[in-house]
């Protein structure tokens, strides 16, 4: 089955950095998502992503982040100044359908902040 | 707004027996959908089951059903014959139909250990 790959699996950054989390969703999907899950809490929406624009948000999903389709494959999400509060499990999500269509997931980023 | 709440933070269950995944969720809609994603411990979730509300015969794949209770907005999942394999981590989640509305709302999840 064709699956949604993520890099980096693990990403330790100095508060203050920018990071880029990288995602390539399933080829023929269009609508593209970043989740997040902090240890021990909720997977969190963040953003949906549908003909190269934003097509949903989260509060959480604020001016520090911004979210890319760079080259038709790729799909990223930049967080510009890293908190401690954004290490978290971030995670791609891809789907042919925006309705009751099941999310393929990504295996996850773990963003470490310190 | 919308929120699911699975009250298991952990369950166990002996090989081949069943066990039951509880999850409630608070809506003011009368449509949605609800699904049961299951993430191993290599982390990538993948989707176990799926709802449609306007159904009510409650939806089976394999050893896997729901039990779903619009009135009482009940969504629990039992797995019949449980192996080795179903260890993971289960998310019940819940989806608006709304046109524009594209998040799905979690829970924080139930790990699930099964015993040999």
């Amino acid at each position: 089955e064709p699956e949604v790959t993520q890099t980096p699996s693990h990403q330790v950054t100095q508060m203050g950095q920018e990071v880029i989390l990288r995602c390539v969703p399933i080829s023929n999907h269009l609508y593209f998502y970043w989740y997040r899950q902090i240890l021990g809490q909720k997977v969190e929406f963040l953003v949906s992503f549908y003909n190269n624009e934003i097509s949903e948000k989260s509060e959480i999903f604020d001016d520090q982040f911004s979210v890319e389709r760079p080259d038709g494959s790729n799909f990223t999400l930049k967080i510009r100044s890293t908190k401690l509060e954004d290490s978290a499990m971030y995670f791609c999500a891809s789907s042919e359908y925006p309705t009751n269509e099941k999310l393929f997931f990504g295996s996850g980023t773990q963003l470490s902040v310190l | 707004a919308q929120t699911v709440t699975q009250s298991q933070p952990e369950m166990s269950v002996q090989e081949a027996e069943t066990v039951t995944l509880s999850c409630t969720y608070d809506t003011s809609e009368s449509d949605y959908y609800l699904f049961w994603y299951k993430q191993p411990p290599s982390r990538q979730m993948i989707l176990v089951i799926r709802q449609e509300a306007y159904k009510q015969q409650n939806a089976t794949e394999n050893r896997f059903s729901v039990n779903f209770q619009k009135a009482a907005k009940s969504f629990s999942l039992k797995i019949s014959d449980s192996q080795l394999g179903d260890a993971a981590m289960y998310f019940c989640a819940y989806r608006s139909p709304l046109y524009g509305t594209y998040k799905y709302i979690f829970g924080t999840g139930t790990r699930l250990k099964v015993l040999a």
